[in-house]
């Protein structure tokens, strides 16, 4: 199975300031067709997951610019230009190229 | 809306089987595969399997297949996963959601928690 590695797995941040999720995957996510298949979830306390980027770098509708996704394999990122209090929680990245797919452990986004 | 209501939380022995259910509203039930992905205390999430709708195929990871059974019953847009033989290690939340078209994943339920405890 691939495994997806994120760090850190804890992320004290400063309200305002810019916050960063590294993503790696242990092959190449590249698709037969070409497509890199890696999103990026949201878990917000108490809540369900949510989407908030998929094929690297598209935001979903309703996702706030702040959010940005990048990357090119094996290092993924997931970016917040300045952090709100709406963004604490856990940030998953998920590879969808490979049978199984696979998620990261989980980066803890939390306020300092 | 894209709605995915899913069945209450459930209590097992070892040994058992439980069934969850997963409703579907807001799109069309047949255009979309569903996927299970479950979630342990405090843990990380985990593929299942997902089911193809619109004719019932499935794909699971190694580890479930034998024991995890995905199923759908179209005529009332709702989509099942039976997971047998339970232990300890099978306690967690677990969540239906909905193919994203992008092989990955889009909407999802609010989850059930399976406690499995003697």
């Amino acid at each position: 199975d691939v495994v997806m590695t994120q760090s850190p797995l804890s992320l004290p941040v400063t309200l305002g300031q810019p916050a960063s999720i590294s993503c790696r995957s242990s092959q190449s996510l590249v698709h037969s067709d070409g497509n890199t298949y890696l999103s990026w979830f949201q878990q917000r306390p108490g809540q369900s997951p949510r989407r908030l980027i998929y094929k690297v770098s598209n935001r979903d509708s309703g996702v706030p610019d702040r959010f940005s996704g990048s990357g090119s394999g094996p290092d993924f990122t997931l970016e917040i230009s300045r952090v709100e209090a709406e963004d604490v929680g856990v940030y998953y990245c998920m590879q969808g190229t490979h049978w199984p797919w696979t998620f990261g452990q989980g980066t803890k986004v939390e306020v300092k | 809306q894209v709605q995915l209501i899913q069945s209450g939380a459930e209590v097992k022995k070892p040994g058992a089987s439980v069934k969850v259910s997963c409703k579907a509203s807001g799109y069309t039930f047949v255009d979309y595969f569903m996927h299970w992905v479950r979630q342990a205390p405090g843990q990380g999430l985990e593929w299942m399997g997902r089911i193809k709708i619109n004719g019932g195929g499935t794909n699971s990871a190694q580890k479930f297949q034998g024991r995890v059974t995905m199923t759908r019953d179209t005529s009332i847009s709702t989509a099942y996963m039976e997971l047998s033989r339970l232990t300890s290690d099978d306690t967690a939340v677990y969540y239906c959601v909905r193919d994203g078209g992008y092989y990955d994943l889009d909407y999802w339920g609010q989850g059930t928690l399976v406690t499995v405890s003697s």
